[in-house]
């Protein structure tokens, strides 16, 4: 199974900062690579795919890069609706993993 | 826009068979494009992805489960179920449906809002 390591895996931040997610993998997939956002109580969101590619209706401050094993998620200009928990996940190989969570919260 | 919305019983004892359901609105469980998946996630732990369905009567699942899980598409009433058999405390978790296949292989979109299983006697 492709095991996917994010960091950190809690980070404290304000209004206005930006934060950097890392997501590594075990075994290199290319970019087959996503990024979701979790509320409590809430569906989850699809954030970007194949590593770089911004979903439709995602705000431009969010951004994904990177390939082989090693990809981050950036936000910048961080907004009061961004605090929240932010996933990885491969779909190259099943079965499908995703990372353990990386949850930004009010400095 | 597809909606998904998660149902079922909310606490299953140890042992017994856990079943949820997820009605579909907005989008057909008969499209071919499509991977109707049940994702989990137990409390203070990462996501975890389930297995899915798709083409009417096909499944994958994650071998984690040890064949437990059953997905299934229910076309006349436009819902997906999953089945877990044999659950311990350790099925404790809350259990997403989503859809795959339409933004680009397997990735998923939308998610429903959730529902927490506790298996507890």
């Amino acid at each position: 199974d492709i095991q996917l390591t994010q960091s950190p895996s809690h980070v404290s931040a304000s209004v206005g900062d930006t934060v950097t997610i890392s997501c590594r993998a075990s075994q290199d997939f290319v970019t087959s690579l996503a990024w979701y956002q979790q509320k409590p109580g809430r569906a989850p969101k699809l954030l970007i795919y194949a590593a770089s590619t911004l979903h439709s209706g995602v705000p431009s401050r969010f951004s994904g890069s990177g390939s082989g094993t090693d990809f981050t998620l950036t936000i910048t200009s961080l907004q009061p609706d961004d605090f929240a928990t932010y996933s990885c996940q491969q779909s190259h190989r099943h079965p499908l993993t995703f990372g353990g969570g990386t949850k930004v919260d009010i400095k | 826009q597809a909606l998904l919305q998660e149902s079922g019983p909310r606490v299953v004892k140890p042992s017994e068979t856990l079943s949820l359901d997820c009605t579909v609105s907005g989008a057909s469980v008969s499209s071919a494009e499509s991977f109707w998946t049940w994702i989990r996630q137990p409390p203070g732990k990462g996501l975890e992805w389930i297995g899915y369905g798709f083409d009417t009567d096909n499944a994958s699942y994650n071998s984690s489960l040890k064949s437990r899980a059953t997905i299934s598409l229910d076309t006349s009433r436009n819902q997906f179920s999953l089945t877990l058999t044999s659950v311990t405390a350790a099925d404790t978790a809350v259990y997403y449906c989503a859809r795959g296949g339409m933004i680009d292989g397997f990735v998923f979109d939308p998610w429903g809002q959730g529902t927490l299983v506790t298996v507890s006697s």
